[in-house]
């Protein structure tokens, strides 16, 4: 069954580092997400990414934060200057339809930033 | 703005036995989809069950159960037959186009 992969499942990094977490849709989805969970906290939402551009994003998703598929299979997510607060479970989820298609997700990158 | 709330932050069940899961929710919209996902320990989110907005009939899956009332905004999931496989983080979702907001989920127990 096709699944939505992510790289890597856990990543340590000091506080103003750069981190890119990395995901592998399934491959016939159009429709590219990063959702983030805080320990204990609500799972939300970054942003949507369709056809090479960011569809939407939420406050969270700052200055900082940045996506891209560079390579028509990978989608990433970059964190330009971690901060001690950016330290979460990031999760990646394709989808093949906008509005009606459920969400794919992988299993999960942890990020601890020290 | 959207708001997705799940009161029980956790729960318990005997196994075999039948739990309820509420959700209630708040949008101006009348055309969006319900989910409810499953978060095994460790694991991705899997989605448990879906409901089309403008659909009045109740979705099913096998044991899994949903009580969709459209004007309270509730969005309940029932576990029938509860089984030491779905102990596991429950997460409500609404879908509005691109965005999909979840609860902060319910924690289920299975007893044996």
């Amino acid at each position: 069954e096709p699944e939505v992969t992510q790289t890597p499942s856990h990543q340590v990094t000091q506080m103003g580092q750069e981190v890119i977490l990395r995901c592998v849709p399934i491959s016939n989805h159009l429709y590219f997400y990063w959702y983030r969970q805080i320990l204990g906290q609500k799972v939300e939402f970054l942003v949507s990414f369709y056809n090479n551009e960011i569809s939407e994003k939420s406050e969270i998703f700052d200055d900082q934060f940045s996506v891209e598929r560079p390579d028509g299979s990978n989608f990433t997510l970059k964190i330009r200057s971690t901060k001690l607060e950016d330290s979460a479970m990031y999760f990646c989820a394709s989808s093949g339809a906008r509005t009606t298609g459920e969400l794919f997700f992988g299993e999960g990158s942890r990020l601890t930033v020290l | 703005a959207q708001t997705v709330t799940q009161s029980q932050p956790e729960m318990s069940v005997q196994e075999a036995e039948t739990v309820t899961l509420s959700c209630t929710y708040d949008t101006s919209e009348s055309d969006y989809y319900l989910f409810w996902y499953k978060q095994p320990p460790s694991r991705q989110m899997i989605l448990v069950i879906r409901q089309e907005a403008y659909k009045q009939q109740n979705a099913t899956e096998n044991r899994f159960s949903v009580n969709f009332q459209k004007a309270a905004k509730s969005f309940s999931l029932k576990i029938s037959d509860s089984q030491l496989g779905d102990a596991a983080m429950y997460f409500c979702a609404y879908r509005r186009d691109d965005k999909i907001i979840f609860g902060k989920g319910t924690r289920l127990h299975i007893l044996p």
